[in-house]
């Protein structure tokens, strides 16, 4: 079973724009993790933000985590095509070390 | 330095066949997942090896499934008896020994397998 769920599905803006992607989840955590998947590639870490800390940046990314709403948000600025792919949150479940990822947040740069 | 590799890319079989995927993690991490991917979707846990030892083996997903880490570096997924729902992309990831809470896992390629 999955315990993220990313919000929208799918997503479409124009390049330069802000992207912004939510992610709900169910038990506690330990860190939440957000990847990035290119079409037909692997999966690349992005960032990962632990369940103490509110917020965390890493260059173009701005990850947030509300661990009273189990809920979490990653903002892309300044979008370019090259962000063009899916983009997965990622939990740990609090209690092992497995990793239980979304369904996944589709995002499309429009040029 | 060398990521996370997967042999073979791709594999087609026919339904009812014996298929063996293999995963080389990354030099000195001592934490191997193996999760699978259908289309559309996130991938799915399977299992997680910490060393030579399944840690958890939850996610698989029927008794046709089975993997190994014998000497606690290469992995091998197992699929016995082969269905067309086995079809889908077969990740593998690394990373350094998980202590509390996962930390950042490095993901191969993955192998595409194909039952027909």
């Amino acid at each position: 079973s999955q315990q993220g769920e990313e919000d929208p599905q799918a997503l479409s803006i124009q390049e330069g724009e802000n992207a912004t992607m939510n992610c709900s989840y169910k038990t506690s955590i330990n860190n939440l993790q957000w990847y990035r998947q290119n079409s037909g590639r692997g999966l690349v870490h992005l960032i990962l933000i632990r369940s103490n800390e509110r917020e965390k940046h890493s260059g173009r990314l701005r990850v947030t985590l509300d661990t009273s709403k189990k809920s979490s948000s990653l903002l892309i600025t300044a979008s370019r095509a090259a962000d063009t792919a899916s983009y997965f949150c990622a939990t740990d479940g609090g209690r092992d070390d497995k990793i239980i990822f979304g369904k996944g947040t589709r995002l499309h740069i429009l040029p | 330095g060398a990521g996370v590799s997967q042999t073979p890319s791709n594999k087609v079989t026919e339904k009812g066949k014996y298929v063996e995927l293999r995963c080389d993690p990354i030099s000195g991490h001592t934490a191997l997942y193996w999760y699978r991917q259908s289309l559309g979707q996130g991938p799915e846990f399977l299992i997680y090896f910490q060393g030579t030892g399944a840690a958890d083996d939850s996610g698989l997903p029927n008794d046709r499934f089975f993997a190994v880490r014998p000497e606690g570096s290469v992995s091998t997924l197992k699929i016995q008896r082969t269905e067309r729902g086995d079809s889908a992309v077969y990740l593998c990831a690394s990373s350094f020994e998980a202590g509390t809470g996962t930390l950042e896992q490095y993901f191969g390629p993955g192998t595409r397998l194909t039952v027909t």
